[in-house]
């Protein structure tokens, strides 16, 4: 059974970063590109950042270019997500999402980190 | 960026209704299109992919059509477990995936 079990978020204030993790089982991590996806509360979704299987390619919105790293450790069958420079708006439910093979769709989600951006 | 609209942002429908919910894309999408159901206090579930196919295990209640800028998803039978919100997503415009605004199914 596919699972994405984030964690690392809380409360940060303004400026400040946060690194966030999610552990993946019951599928051959390296053979998938993956991303974190965020819910600010009571709002859609909006995509954050992705990352190819060796993590040479990354990808992101200018929402969060410059500020965010997506990485990975495929021996820990690991993904991560350090914020920089948090502002505000970047209060939201953060998902980690397994991007299907051969297509572009989001097959697994994990159960979603809760990240609050307040002074 | 291609945009996502969705309609209606929020509905209210009987059991064992037909519902319909509609998404726009603002440019051609060749059909790379998802639809998710996200439950209250859940993360978002794969139902339809490809803009009308069915992922293992979802009920076959759900279909999916459309193509270019305009598609929707169908819930037959509506039953009390369908409440949630529908989310649209394009991957067409790859790595830069945008979704819809979502629409809020309720129970009348």
């Amino acid at each position: 059974e596919v699972q994405l079990v984030e964690s690392g978020g809380g409360l940060v204030q303004p400026g400040r970063s946060l690194k966030l993790s999610c552990a993946a089982s019951g599928f051959t991590f390296s053979n998938y590109y993956m991303a974190w996806v965020r819910q600010a509360p009571k709002k859609g979704l909006e995509w954050v950042a992705t990352i190819s299987t060796s993590g040479s390619r990354t990808y992101y919105p200018d929402s969060v270019k410059g500020r965010f790293t997506i990485s990975r450790d495929n021996a820990k069958s690991s993904l991560y997500l350090q914020m920089n420079s948090l502002k505000s708006e970047d209060t939201a439910t953060y998902y980690c999402a397994r991007k299907a093979n051969w297509e572009s769709y989001f097959d697994y989600w994990g159960q979603g980190v809760m990240v609050t951006v307040s002074s | 960026d291609i945009r996502m609209t969705q309609s209606p942002a929020s509905l209210s429908a009987s059991l064992g209704e037909t519902v319909n919910i509609e998404c726009l894309a603002s440019e051609d999408i060749y059909s790379d299109l998802a639809w998710y159901q996200q439950k209250p206090g859940k993360s978002p579930q794969l139902l339809i992919y490809n803009a009308n196919s069915l992922q293992n295990g979802v009920p076959s209640r759900f279909s999916g059509s459309g193509s270019g800028t305009q598609y929707s998803l169908k819930i037959n039978s509506l039953q009390s477990e369908d409440v949630a919100t529908y989310f649209c997503q394009q991957y067409n415009n790859y790595p830069l995936w945008t979704f819809g605004g979502g629409t809020k199914l309720e129970l009348k």
